[in-house]
């Protein structure tokens, strides 16, 4: 089955830059997405196709895509960004829409 | 604005089915381009997706899970269900029904946008 991968960890200073990356044998033809959990919440959609901001998303968040990597950046990370992020893509067939194992971000 | 809202038992008992609703509103799943999708969060562990159905009745099943899940849609009253047979306490997990809104960009790939608030069912006897 599909697989994505994400580091299990990634830990900044307030107003630091957070880098999360996603990887996966599909991703140079498909789009990626990244939800951000915090704890005891539902998921939030943070970016969408890629790069694209939901309305009411911090501009800090912002998304890119190369080769088999996605990555989500949080430019000047503050302390409520603190959580879980996952990425979501599809297999090549487009038909097996999986989610990463998530990273779990820390601004202390 | 798009809202939706899990509901059914929290405690289940081994061997048993589970029958969950998901109450939604801000938009009709007879639309063409909507859908609905169930997603499952054991404690501390990774989401994963259980079962979606579109406005056409299009149902898509997880493959791990296939033969124990069936989704369906009740238009007139916004609704979708998921039921899953012959519950295991490894099935313990926050259930989440959400949104699955097609994508603006080619080839318009859906992927969820809203989600409910969750419902922990846990399985146990």
């Amino acid at each position: 089955s599909y697989e994505l991968t994400q580091s299990p960890s990634v830990s900044v200073s307030p107003g630091q830059t957070a880098r999360i990356t996603c990887s996966g044998d599909a991703l140079p033809k498909k789009y990626a997405y990244w939800y951000q959990q915090k704890s005891g919440q539902a998921p939030v959609l943070v970016i969408y196709e890629d790069s694209k901001r939901p309305s009411g998303i911090p501009e800090r968040f912002s998304g890119s895509r190369s080769g088999t990597m996605a990555t989500l950046t949080i430019s000047g990370a503050q302390v409520e960004d603190e959580g879980d992020y996952y990425c979501y893509s599809t297999d090549s067939s487009g038909n097996n829409y999986v989610f990463g194992i998530g990273t779990k971000v820390t601004v202390l | 604005q798009i809202t939706l809202k899990e509901s059914g038992p929290t405690l289940v008992k081994p061997t048993q089915t589970l029958t969950l609703t998901c109450t939604f509103s801000g938009f009709s799943l007879s639309t063409r381009g909507e859908g609905v999708g169930w997603i499952r969060q054991p404690p501390g562990k990774a989401l994963e997706c259980l079962a979606i159905i579109y406005w056409d009745d299009d149902k898509r099943y997880s493959p791990s899970l296939k033969s124990r899940l069936a989704i369906t849609k009740d238009t007139s009253r916004n609704q979708v269900v998921l039921t899953m047979t012959n519950m295991d306490p490894v099935d313990t997990a926050t259930y989440y029904c959400a949104h699955r809104r097609r994508g603006s960009s080619s080839p318009f790939p859906y992927y969820f946008d809203f989600w409910g608030q969750g419902i922990l069912v846990t399985v146990s006897s």
